[in-house]
């Protein structure tokens, strides 16, 4: 079973561009969450999709901002680029039952510069 | 306020030894769930361990496994006979529920260094 994929790896942008992420969640896996982590906030909740619906969200501007297409498969895009939000963004699949033992399957993230 | 506290910014161990890793956290759910991630430096963050609310047993999981004591809210990880390869940041994570359903919140990690 092929696992949590996100693209691409590494991105060098300039401020005041933006920028798409992707991830494809792992076969079957109807959520996916974003985290943002940086060395001194850690990992930041910024949302949730399921079922193409955004269910759960953090408190992120809304310059942040996400989809997800009938396959599962989910974009992050950050717009109006800013110097701190340099960071590395993770992508982490779930079987989306909603309950709390779901355990997260995370991608090996984009690593997001922002000059 | 924090709701899961990680006071450990980073951690020595020999090889062989048991270390604990200490996390408590706060929540007013009744239902909630408790992990520990693992992050190598590749960045991937590797599910260890889950506890459960009312699970009444401690989870383990091969060399891992998790002190709850639900009163002190504190889920501490302990890992026995440590390896060169434990060497990792770990992550504590609470999975509670709020308008939007349930979320994952995670901790500030601690730095794990294994020491041969």
């Amino acid at each position: 079973k092929a696992g949590v994929t996100q693209t691409p790896r590494y991105l060098i942008k300039t401020r005041g561009q933006q920028v798409t992420l992707s991830c494809s969640p792992i076969s079957g896996h109807r959520s996916v969450s974003w985290y943002q982590q940086t060395p001194g906030q850690g990992l930041q909740f910024l949302f949730e999709y399921f079922s193409e619906t955004q269910r759960n969200k953090g408190n992120f501007p809304g310059r942040f901002s996400g989809r997800q297409f009938s396959n599962s498969r989910s974009e992050m895009n950050v717009s109006t680029l800013e110097l701190g939000d340099s960071a590395l963004y993770l992508c982490a699949s779930s079987t989306g039952g909603g309950l709390p033992d779901e355990k997260l399957f995370f991608g090996s993230g984009t690593q997001l510069s922002v000059l | 306020a924090q709701k899961i506290t990680q006071t450990q910014p980073g951690m020595f161990v020999q090889e062989k030894e048991a270390v604990t890793l200490d996390c408590t956290y706060d929540t007013s759910d009744q239902s909630y769930g408790l992990f520990w991630y693992k992050q190598p430096s590749s960045g991937e963050m590797i599910f260890l361990i889950y506890q459960g609310s009312y699970d009444e047993q401690n989870a383990t999981e091969g060399r891992y496994s998790l002190n709850f004591q639900k009163a002190r809210k504190s889920a501490n990880l302990v890992i026995s006979a440590s390896q060169l390869g434990d060497s990792a940041m770990y992550f504590c994570a609470m999975r509670e529920g709020g308008t939007g359903g349930f979320k994952t919140i995670f901790g500030a990690g601690t730095r794990l260094f294994v020491k041969a």
